[in-house]
């Protein structure tokens, strides 16, 4: 079956715009998560969707990050005022349901390049 | 802080050997290990995962064991090929319910044909 697809796969932007980056879990899955892939931090959680359930933000790294999940399916991470420090590669992940012993299936990711 | 340290950061491994990369954790409240594999452009891709109540678990090629007194997993590739020439990552989740994953830094591993 198909995967999770994430969109844009590049997306290259002016310091300060904002950008929206967007995941499609495979279907089914009812846990989804977005993390961040950069050479000086390597992978890092960002936040996590279950359900109907309150997310987890803990680890949005300002305010200036923020995420949706729209019907229980795709989501949208957004980054305002985007920064330099911001450049990485967002991957989203999905399973079937949330807690420790669910497999977690990653897209290809969206490289964000801020100029 | 929750932390997971991976070893070594690169590998380079003649084709038919044996590679393994080493992971420690410094938190007891870890319920499921497992290890990622990525290539260059993808996302990464699950390998092989563990329970802590399990010593070891093989998978083909690919075996972990994992010492919980020690607090150390590790990964090893049987009959390294050039075509798991890769980087790796170990994680771990945390006890509770969203099952966030903790990585390690990443392993490059380079098999030599």
């Amino acid at each position: 079956g198909a995967g999770v697809s994430q969109s844009p796969s590049n997306k290259v932007t002016e310091k300060g715009k904002d950008v929206e980056l967007r995941c499609d879990p495979i279907s089914g899955h009812t846990a989804l998560y977005w993390y961040r892939q950069s050479l000086g931090q390597g992978l890092e959680f960002l936040i996590y969707f279950q359900g109907n359930s309150a997310p987890d933000k803990s680890g949005l790294p300002s305010d200036r990050f923020s995420a949706e999940r729209t019907g229980g399916s795709v989501s949208t991470l957004t980054i305002q005022r985007t920064q330099q420090e911001d450049s990485a590669v967002y991957l989203c992940a999905s399973s079937r349901g949330g807690g420790p012993l669910r497999d977690q299936y990653f897209g290809p990711g969206t490289r964000l390049t801020v100029t | 802080q929750q932390q997971v340290k991976q070893s070594p950061q690169s590998l380079i491994v003649q084709k038919g050997g044996i590679s393994i990369i080493n992971c420690a954790y410094e938190n007891t409240a870890f319920d499921y290990f497992p290890w990622y594999q990525q290539f260059p452009g993808k996302g990464p891709a699950l390998l092989i995962a563990i329970r802590p109540d399990v010593s070891e678990k093989k998978e083909g090629r690919f075996t972990i064991s994992f010492n919980k007194s020690a607090k150390q997993f590790s990964l090893h590739i049987m009959d390294s090929q050039p075509g798991d020439s890769a980087t790796y990552f170990c994680a771990a989740v945390p006890s509770g319910n969203t099952g966030k994953l903790i990585f390690g830094q990443g392993t490059t591993l380079q098999v030599k044909p």
